[in-house]
Formats: C-alpha cells, structure tokens, sequence
C-alpha cells in the first residue's frame, strides 16, 4: 500500500530534550515537506526536499532541522524543543512539488512542556 | 499581512446546498492551486488541482482560479453531511514553497 508513515504519533516531552520525527515513504517520490498545522494559521511549511541531500527552508525552519539522506526518508529533529513548537506535524510527499498531488503522513501531535 | 487569506468560517449550509470557499492572495510567482480536505485529526487529501486561470470540474466540484485578480474559489454541489470537513486551499511556484490558506470549516446539516 502507497503511504507516507509519520513515527511517533503522538509525543509529551519537556523543553529542551532533542527529539527526532521520523518520516518514511514507499512510492519513490523524490519530493519530501514537513508542515505544522495550530489553530487558525493552517500549515506552515517548514523544509522541504527535493532530491536527496537537497533541502531548503519553508516560511517557519527556525528550532527545527533536517536530513533527506535517502530518498524515502526525511526525518524532522527538533534540537533543544520550546513550547511554542506544540503542534500538530506532517509529512508529505510526491512525485514533484507542482504537478503531482502531496501525499500526506497522518501526522504527529507533538506537546513540550 | 499573510501571502494567502481564507475565511475561516465555520461555513454551515443545509444538505443538497452549494458550497462555496474562495482564497485570495498576493505573491503573483505561484503558478499552481490546489484544494485539499481534511477531516478531523487526519491528514489533508487533494481535492482539485489547476495550473491555469479558468474552471476545472471533476464531478460534483469545481475549481475556478483568476490570476489576474489572485483569486481562486471551491464550488461543490448537491452538498452532502460527509462533505463536512475544513477546506484548505494551497498554491506553490514551481521550487517547491508552498503556501496554504488558513482552512475554511464546512458543515452540511442534514
């Protein structure tokens, strides 16, 4: 089955403790993104990919980093996370960013106390 | 002020009624929109995909975009209680940056 898997689905965890999302797919796409989603501003982009070992910043990168080593992985790590990264956080992949529809992960809810 | 606007809503209209959402925004580099749904605590799915001004149908939706006034819109028919979901509208240049609206509420009563 074609999906993009998001690991862990839900994570509590305190400020400044590193923390890595991982996030896989299976379809060969060479297009990768993480979002966040809070109330009232939908999804701000964060680093996006398009091949491998190339990424580049979305409108939101600053407290997060991340990899794209293999093609189907792009795991998002949150160095030293604060409160105001609370969110809910997907993945999503395609073919390419512009003719081919996103795939979406289903998503991590993540809480930093 | 944000690159793309969309009235949040909620939006509720009686089954069978015709729902409509638009977006505008203001960076005239994106060349594609989209519309995606999202049902609560799941990830968007794409529902409409244009590149061009003009209207895109695909069964009971359509898509209008207006780039000369940075304006595109969602029309769905015969609308339905699953139809109940937040609307997202998205829009990309062809780098890979994407932009997405706010998310619009919709609820269809029965």
């Amino acid at each position: 089955e074609a999906q993009v898997t998001q690991n862990p689905r839900y994570l509590i965890t305190v400020t400044g403790k590193k923390l890595t999302v991982t996030c896989s797919q299976n379809m060969n796409h060479e297009y990768m993104s993480w979002y966040r989603q809070d109330p009232g501003l939908g999804l701000r982009q964060i680093y996006y990919s398009m091949n491998v070992e190339v990424t580049d910043k979305g409108d939101v990168p600053e407290g997060y980093k991340v990899s794209r080593k293999e093609k189907r992985n792009f795991p998002l790590i949150l160095e030293s996370p604060s409160p105001n990264q609370t969110s809910l956080y997907f993945c999503a992949s395609s073919l390419d960013p512009y003719q081919e529809t996103q795939y979406f992960g289903p998503g991590t809810r993540l809480l930093v106390l | 002020q944000k690159e793309v606007e969309q009235d949040p809503g909620p939006l509720s209209v009686p089954e069978g009624a015709i729902v409509s959402l638009n977006c505008t925004y203001s960076n005239s580099a994106f060349q594609y929109f989209m519309w995606y749904r999202q049902y609560s605590r799941k990830g968007p799915e794409l529902l409409m995909y244009t590149y061009s001004s003009g209207n895109k149908e695909d069964g009971r939706f359509t898509a209008q975009v207006d780039k000369s006034s940075k304006y595109i819109s969602l029309f769905i028919r015969d609308s339905q209680p699953s139809d109940s979901a937040t609307y997202l509208c998205a829009m990309t240049d062809s780098w890979g940056k994407f932009q997405f609206g706010a998310g619009t509420q919709v609820v269809v009563t029965p």
